[in-house]
């Protein structure tokens, strides 16, 4: 099957700095990726379709000021969570789409003090 | 509002039985299903996708569909301590819309 690969597995940080997520497709080329967050227990929750090239399409509540999210080529795109507090301390997974199945990467263990 | 409804469970069966993971969809234009597993602290893994009606069968696991009746399920034979996991169901409409996904089935196999 496809890989997708995040970067970092994990970090920690302290409250009011930004952090930047990774999300590559290894093995195909991704038009479309997805962003997800998921709190302990909790079922996934969309936060945003990004598409190559395009400004991202965010969900409902999701602010796109704070979740900056860039599609730069067709095998990376990022998310940066600007101005981290502890309330955003989640796991973050991203998933590319190769034609009709999404593939997961690994996911970000994002605290923050 | 597209929907995906699953039993939260937990659905506890022992070593060796049949797990049965059920789940069901509001939208009738429906095209493309698919069965993750998540271990807990980890990220979904695909297990299997099925887009005609009847049964798909790959190693121990069949997912079954049901379009009439907007229904789709995912049998695990010979069931595993390591088969413990939630379960996602994800549906996919036409054309590249995004999948919905199920909140999942915690399933539980005993020793």
């Amino acid at each position: 099957g496809a890989v997708v690969s995040q970067h970092p597995s994990w970090v920690i940080c302290k409250s009011g700095t930004s952090v930047k997520i990774e999300c590559r497709s290894l093995d195909f080329q991704a038009t479309t990726m997805f962003w997800y967050r998921q709190f302990p227990k909790q079922s996934l929750m969309l936060m945003a379709t990004s598409n190559e090239g395009s400004k991202a399409t965010y969900e409902q509540g999701v602010e796109k000021d704070k979740f900056l999210i860039n599609h730069a080529s067709l095998t990376l795109s990022t998310l940066t969570v600007t101005s981290a507090h502890p309330e955003d301390s989640s796991f973050y997974i991203c998933s590319a789409r190769e034609e009709d199945t999404q593939y997961f990467g690994p996911g970000t263990r994002l605290t923050v003090l | 509002q597209k929907e995906v409804e699953q039993n939260s469970g937990p659905l506890s069966v022992p070593e060796g039985a049949i797990a049965s993971l059920n789940c069901t969809y509001s939208d009738r234009g429906s095209q493309s299903f698919f069965w993750y597993r998540q271990y807990s602290g980890k990220s979904p893994e695909l297990i299997m996708f099925i887009y005609s009606n009847g049964d798909k069968e790959d190693g121990r696991f069949t997912a079954q569909l049901n379009k009439a009746s907007q229904y789709v399920s995912l049998l695990i034979r010979d069931s595993q301590p390591s088969d413990s996991a939630t379960y996602l169901c994800a549906v996919k409409g036409s054309g590249y819309s995004t999948l919905t996904f199920g909140k999942g089935t915690m399933l539980l196999v005993s020793p």
